[in-house]
C-alpha cells in the first residue's frame, strides 16, 4: 500500500462546480503539500499545510492530522484549473524529502 | 528572480553515455532535491541535500551521483544511462523544513 493515496485518480467537472480532491497517508508528517501540475508543464506549490485550514483565490485546502487526511477544493471550478494536483508529505524528522500520492487529473468543461 | 533553473529541457541518450543534469537557484535555499517522476507512479526523490558540501540518498538513488560545492547548484550526473532512466526530471529547492518548494520546470530524458 502506498504511504499517500489520492482520491479520485481522474475527475471530469463542468465549469462552475465544486470540486473535491482527497489525500490519505499512513505516515507521520511534518507537513503535508498540495502541488498543481500542467500538462507539460512544471510543477508549482499550491499550500504548504501543518494544520488546519488554508485559502488562496478559489482554492482552499484542509488538514486533519489526527485522521491522517487533506482535502483541496476549488470552488466555481474554470477550464483554467484543469490540471494534475498532485499531494506530498514531508515526513516527520526528515529534511527535505517528499514522497508523493499518484495525482488526480482534473479536467474542467465548458 | 529566476528562481530554479534546469538545463537540459530535452535530451536523448544513448545507452551507456554519460551526461550532468544542471540544477540552479537563486533564492539563498538551503535544502535542494531531485525527483524523477514516471508516467503511473508519480514522484520518488532520487537524492537530496541540505546544505553545502552535505549530501544523501533518496528513494531511487541507484545510476545517480550528486555533488553540492555551492549553495546555488545540485548537478545530477548520470554515470552509465539505461534505457530504465528514461524518465522526466524535476530539481527543487526549499528555503528549510516548514517552507514550501520551488520546481524547476524539468529536463526530459529519453535513453535509446
Amino acid at each position: 500500500k502506498n504511504e499517500v493515496e489520492q482520491s479520485p485518480q481522474n475527475l471530469t467537472a463542468q465549469e462552475g462546480e465544486f470540486i473535491t480532491i482527497n489525500c490519505s497517508y499512513s505516515v507521520g508528517i511534518s507537513a503535508l503539500h498540495w502541488l498543481q501540475q500542467h500538462p507539460g508543464g512544471g510543477i508549482v506549490s499550491l499550500f504548504m499545510l501543518s494544520s488546519g485550514k488554508k485559502k488562496h483565490g478559489r482554492l482552499i485546502a484542509t488538514i486533519n492530522i489526527q485522521e491522517k487526511h487533506s482535502s483541496l477544493h476549488i470552488t466555481a471550478s474554470h477550464p483554467r484549473d484543469s490540471a494534475v494536483y498532485i499531494c506530498a508529505v514531508g515526513r516527520a524528522g526528515t529534511a527535505s524529502k517528499l514522497t508523493f500520492g499518484t495525482g488526480t487529473r482534473l479536467q474542467v468543461t465548458l | 528572480n529566476a528562481g530554479v533553473t534546469q538545463t537540459p529541457k530535452f535530451q536523448v541518450l544513448k545507452t551507456g553515455q554519460s551526461m550532468t543534469l544542471q540544477c540552479a537557484q537563486d533564492m539563498n535555499h538551503e535544502y535542494m532535491s531531485w525527483y524523477r517522476q514516471d508516467p503511473g507512479m508519480g514522484l520518488r526523490l532520487i537524492h537530496y541535500s541540505v546544505g553545502a558540501g552535505i549530501t544523501d540518498q533518496g528513494e531511487v538513488p541507484n545510476g545517480y551521483n550528486v555533488s553540492r560545492s555551492t549553495t546555488e547548484d545540485f548537478p545530477l550526473r548520470l554515470l552509465s544511462a539505461a534505457p530504465s532512466q528514461t524518465s522526466v526530471y524535476f530539481c527543487a529547492s526549499q528555503q528549510g523544513v516548514g517552507y514550501g518548494y520551488t520546481f524547476g520546470s524539468g529536463t526530459r530524458l529519453t535513453v535509446v
